[in-house]
C-alpha cells in the first residue's frame, strides 16, 4: 500500500462547512497528489505538492486549496463545500522510479 | 488538453481466455505508460507500466506499447473471476512531471 493512509475515511458534511481531509506517507515521497473520482469522469487531479510548500493546481482546483508543511503530510481543503463536491478522493505517491500508488480514499458526501 | 481514450466496456470474456484492453492517448510527447487495477469500491491499484515500445511481461499480463500509433494496451492470460474489475490507463507527460492523465477505465468481467 506504499505506506499511504487517508484520514477520515467516511465523511458526512454540510453545504456550507468547511473539510480537511488528511493524506499521510511514512516512506518521505516527495511527490503528492490529490485526486476526486466520479462516475464518467474517472481520476482528475485537484491539486498536488513537489515538496514542503511547494504545490499547484490540477485540472479541478476550483473550491479547493491544499497544504503541505511536513513532508510525510498533505491536506485537502474544501473552504466551503457543495453538493458538486461529493465524490471519492484519492491521495496518491510518485516513487522515484516513476511509480504513482494511491491511498485507500475518502469518501464525501455533501447533503 | 491532453486526453485518454478507453472503451468504457462492460467488456466480457470466458474464463480462460485473453482478454484484451486497449488505450489510445493523444499527446504524442508521451513518455511513460501504466496500467491500474481496481475493483469496486476500492482505490486503484498499478499492476503494468511500460516506457518503451513493443511488449512488457509479468505474469499473466502484457503491456503492449506503439508511440508512433498512440496506442498501449494490456493482455490479460488464462482470465481468472478475479480479474473482473475496471482497468484504467494512465499516461505521464514526460519523465521529471509526474502528473498522470487517466483515462475513465474499461470494466472488464470475467465469465466462469
Amino acid at each position: 500500500d506504499a505506506g499511504i493512509t487517508q484520514s477520515p475515511r467516511h465523511k458526512v458534511t454540510e453545504t456550507g462547512t468547511p473539510v480537511t481531509l488528511r493524506c499521510h506517507q511514512t516512506e518521505n515521497h516527495r511527490y503528492m497528489y490529490w485526486y476526486r473520482q466520479d462516475p464518467g469522469h474517472g481520476l482528475r487531479l485537484i491539486h498536488y505538492s513537489y515538496g514542503v510548500k511547494d504545490t499547484d493546481k490540477g485540472e479541478v482546483s476550483d473550491g479547493y486549496s491544499v497544504s503541505r508543511s511536513k513532508t510525510e503530510d498533505f491536506l485537502l481543503t474544501l473552504e466551503s463545500a457543495t453538493s458538486s463536491q461529493t465524490s471519492v478522493y484519492f491521495c496518491a505517491i510518485t516513487t522515484d522510479s516513476y511509480e504513482q500508488y494511491f491511498g485507500p480514499g475518502t469518501r464525501l458526501t455533501v447533503t | 488538453q491532453k486526453e485518454v481514450e478507453q472503451n468504457s466496456g462492460p467488456l466480457s470474456v470466458p474464463e480462460g481466455a485473453i482478454a484484451s484492453l486497449n488505450c489510445t492517448y493523444s499527446d504524442r510527447g508521451s513518455q511513460s505508460f501504466f496500467w491500474y487495477r481496481q475493483y469496486s469500491g476500492k482505490s486503484p491499484e498499478l499492476i503494468m507500466f511500460i516506457y518503451s515500445n513493443g511488449d512488457k511481461e509479468d505474469g499473466r499480463f502484457t503491456a503492449q506499447l506503439n508511440k508512433a500509433s498512440q496506442y498501449v494496451s494490456l493482455l490479460i492470460r488464462d482470465s481468472q473471476p478475479s480479474d473482473s474489475a475496471t482497468y484504467l490507463c494512465a499516461v505521464n507527460g514526460n519523465f521529471g512531471n509526474e502528473k498522470l492523465t487517466f483515462g475513465t477505465g474499461t470494466r472488464l468481467t470475467i465469465i466462469p
